[in-house]
Order: C-alpha cells, then structure tokens, then sequence
C-alpha cells in the first residue's frame, strides 16, 4: 500500500463549489505539504504544516483553506473553485526527525487532478 | 523572487543514448538542492540531495553534480532506457524567505527503443 495516499484521485466540479482534497499519510511524518502544478511551471506550495498546530500559507494560499485534523491527515478546501484552480494537487511529506532542514526528503503523493468548469 | 530554472523543457532521445539536463537556481542564501524524478500517473520520487559545492552523486545510471558558486547542477542519464522517460524536477532550498523548496518547471525526457 502507498505511503501517502490522495483522494480523490480525479474530480470535475462547476465553478463556485466548495470541493475538498484530502491526504493521508502512513509513514508517521510530522510535516505535510500540498502543492499544486500547472503545465510549465514548477510544482508551487499551496500551504504546509509542520505539526497539527502549526500551519503556514505557502506562496501561492488565496482561493484555498487546509486542515490539518491528525498528524496522518491534511485536507485542502477550495472554499468556492473557480476556473483557474483546475490544476495537479500534490500532497507530501517530511520527517523532521531528519534535522527538519533544507535536506529532508518529501514524499509526495500520487496527485489530483482536479478540473473546474 | 526566487527562481529555478531547467532547461531544456523537454528532451527526446533513442535508446542508448547518453543525456544531460542543467538546473539552475540562485547561487546567495544557498542551503540544499533536490532532485526528484517523476514518471506519469505516478508520484514523483527523490533522487538526490546535494548540498556541497563540487559534490557529485550517483544512482545507477544516473549521476548528479553541484556547482553552488555559479548556481548550478547538472543531471546526467548514461545509455538512456525508456524506462528513464520521466520528468526530472529540481528543487531549490535556502532558508531565506520562510525555508520552503522552491521547484523547477522540470524537463521531460523522452526515451525511444
């Protein structure tokens, strides 16, 4: 079974529904990612989360909202999706057990694919 | 704004031969430089990571260097499969600005038998 798991794995929704993305993780990390990707450009931090009380917004966090509800889960909302969200969402992880710095492996997630109407 | 550039976009090679493929990135406030490879329909997976001016790393076929000087890193591939075809991702970290990877757009490498 897949350390870090996404669900769904494909989704189409209409302009200006709220649809939420959802992650978990089996591999006892603390710090969680969501990212999204778009064709030619790199993958870009949405939000990320370094304990279930620690979250930050990442360089591109308007339109979207996270949970992070246990240390195995981290969801991201798009509270009401509109076109230019359809995108690649990519969740990930990382063990600061590693020395929680630039070195750290993340783990990512097999993707979203998420397209707005 | 920090910003990491790959080149090329995208690269198409017959089975056999040898690639190359650079990152490049900002050579101030560098801490670490991450290489992932990301095959289609799949999740990427780590490569290397690389924090040493001058240091090379090597998986199988595959080899790394690292110039953080002149902000730069090469990727190489010897005898390219088709089972190499993936999209390469680097990914650049500094602590300024929050401490976050900041990634490459990727180039995608094309195998043919």
């Amino acid at each position: 079974d897949a350390d870090v798991t996404q669900t769904p794995r494909n989704r189409i929704t209409k302009t200006g529904k709220r649809i939420m993305l959802e992650c978990s993780q089996t591999k006892g990390h603390d710090r969680m990612y969501w990212y999204r990707q778009d064709p030619g450009l790199g993958l870009r931090l949405i939000y990320y989360s370094f304990d279930v009380k620690d979250i930050n917004k990442g360089e591109i966090s308007d339109g979207y909202s996270v949970s992070r509800q246990a240390q195995a889960k981290f969801s991201l909302s798009l509270e009401s999706a509109i076109p230019n969200q359809t995108a690649l969402y990519f969740c990930a992880t990382s063990d600061s057990a590693g020395g929680g710095g630039g070195t750290d492996t993340q783990y990512f997630g097999p993707g979203t694919r998420l397209t707005v109407l | 704004i920090l910003n990491v550039e790959q080149s090329p976009q995208s690269l198409h090679v017959q089975e056999g031969d040898s690639t190359n493929f650079t990152c490049s990135f900002p050579s101030s406030n560098f801490y670490a430089l991450h290489w992932y490879r990301w095959e289609t329909a799949k999740s990427p997976e780590a490569l290397f990571v690389m924090t040493l001016n001058g240091d090379e790393k090597k998986k199988g076929r595959i080899s790394a260097t690292l110039n953080t000087k002149e902000g730069y890193s090469y990727l190489y591939i010897k005898g390219s499969q088709p089972e190499d075809s993936a999209t390469y991702l680097c990914a650049f970290f500094t602590y300024n600005q929050g401490g976050k990877l900041i990634f490459g757009q990727g180039t995608e490498l094309s195998v043919k038998p």
